[in-house]
């Protein structure tokens, strides 16, 4: 099993779906938990923390859920700019960062 | 605001051949990652850096070597490219709490690397 499993997707919307990605991890002594966005060919980039309380940036939502071992991130009212692929990010001190393979979304008009 | 600064951007090399991919940060971080990226494998870590002077295997560290020369540079040495070395790699750094929780890694924009 892997560290940090992801649904590959791809995830076709439209615009102004709402759209829900979930990540799971297996470590249970995991501290931090992050989403970051990746653009075709470019590096990745912070997207939001996820805490236990949840946390909201806008039309974004993370939540993460300890007793199930799983993070989520939730896009309301997608626009053509969210196309992009998502990756989760689990912490377990700095020695031990792991990377899901990423979820990619395509909005379509 | 460079951030992380990686060269070069794209590089071929043949087989058994060396090179150094070279990484730079300005935000006075002390953690430093390497990181690869295939299809469908997601990033791996090849090597990390606490602080300066220390440097520790991640994931995926056979067929490379790092230095961490000072705190802002991170170097990945390659010393003989095999095809499997093909990949994106992806230079990081991040800023250690003292509860060793890292706070948002910066990625360099990364390199392309093609071994034939």
């Amino acid at each position: 099993r892997k560290e940090v499993e992801q649904d590959p997707g791809p995830f076709n919307v439209p615009e102004g779906a709402t759209v829900a990605f979930n990540c799971t991890y297996s470590n249970s002594a995991s501290q931090s938990f992050f989403w970051y966005r990746q653009d075709c060919r470019k590096e990745p980039k912070l997207l939001m923390s996820v805490y236990s309380s949840g946390n909201e940036d806008g039309r974004f939502t993370a939540q993460l859920n300890r007793a199930s071992q799983y993070i989520s991130l939730l896009i309301r009212d997608s626009k053509l700019s969210d196309s992009a692929t998502y990756l989760c990010v689990v912490h377990q001190g700095y020695q031990k960062v792991t990377f899901g393979t990423g979820t990619k979304l395509q909005v379509i008009p | 605001n460079a951030g992380v600064t990686q060269t070069p951007k794209f590089q071929v090399l043949k087989t058994g051949q060396s090179m150094t991919l070279q990484c730079a940060q300005d935000m006075n971080h002390n953690s430093m990652y390497w990181y690869r990226q295939d299809p469908g494998m997601g990033l791996r870590l090849i090597y990390y850096s606490a602080s300066e002077g220390t440097t520790d295997k991640g994931e995926v560290p056979n067929g490379y070597n790092v230095s961490r020369l000072n705190k802002r540079e991170f170097s990945l040495r390659l010393e003989s490219a095999a095809p499997s070395q093909t990949s994106v790699y992806f230079c990081a750094s991040s800023e250690a709490r003292g509860d060793h929780i890292n706070t948002e890694a910066f990625f360099g924009q990364g390199t392309r690397l093609t071994v034939v």
